[in-house]
């Protein structure tokens, strides 16, 4: 079965400083894996995925995350932090055997950034 | 570009009502789902659909129906709505585009109290 797990439920780090908002997940299969992030009173918005390939992952807002198959991690990094980074952020997981129809959401990370 | 689209964004029933919730793309997504967020529980996927006339069970199907006669909609019943279904609904709908690597775009979701 497939799981997802944010050990943290909330990181707090200063303007400027980098940030990392872990990630776990199993599936029995190769993964499709997700980052979101979700503004007050809005819907979670698509940051990057992982597919295939280079481990390190590039996508919006300066973010990145960096997969390891051997630790089953995708965990979410910001070279420096802004306030506005301060969101509820989620990881994902579809695993590619399924035919992708379902994703595992992790339970969400607060994140609070102080200026 | 109004992308997933969800009404209304508040409501407050009594025990045992019933009404539905409705979402709304225009992406030409075939992949459409309804999950609800709980506190500390990241989203659940209550129904999902791969495309017009099909719907299927996700995770938390029980005391919800759902339709999808159009492609650009889906739709959400409580047909006796219950205090346990007290929560934020959120729609999302996904391209099957790359084996289902795709991200989900969501509505900034229904806010339900039942009563």
């Amino acid at each position: 079965a497939q799981s997802v797990a944010q050990p943290e439920d909330q990181v707090n780090v200063a303007e400027g400083n980098p940030l990392t908002v872990k990630c776990t997940y199993s599936v029995s299969g190769n993964p499709y894996l997700f980052w979101y992030v979700q503004y007050p009173n809005r819907g979670l918005q698509f940051l990057l995925k992982y597919i295939t390939g280079d481990n390190l992952v590039k996508g919006s807002y300066g973010f990145e995350a960096e997969f390891n198959k051997s630790q089953t991690s995708f965990h979410l990094k910001k070279p420096s932090a802004l306030v506005s980074d301060s969101a509820l952020y989620f990881c994902a997981v579809r695993d590619q055997g399924t035919g992708g129809f379902k994703t595992i959401f992790g339970a969400g990370t607060r994140l609070f950034v102080k200026a | 570009n109004a992308g997933v689209t969800q009404t209304p964004k508040f409501r407050v029933l009594k025990t045992g009502q019933s009404m539905t919730l409705l979402c709304a793309q225009d992406m030409n997504h075939e992949y459409m789902y309804w999950y609800r967020q709980d506190p500390g529980m990241g989203l659940r996927l209550i129904h999902y659909s791969v495309g017009e006339g099909t719907t299927a069970k996700g995770e938390v199907p029980d005391g919800y129906n759902v339709s999808r006669l159009k492609k650009q909609n889906f739709l959400l019943g409580l047909e006796s709505a219950a205090p346990s279904q007290t929560s934020v609904y959120f729609c999302a709908s996904s391209s099957p585009g790359g084996g289902s690597n795709q991200p989900q775009h969501f509505g900034d979701g229904t806010r339900l109290s039942i009563l």
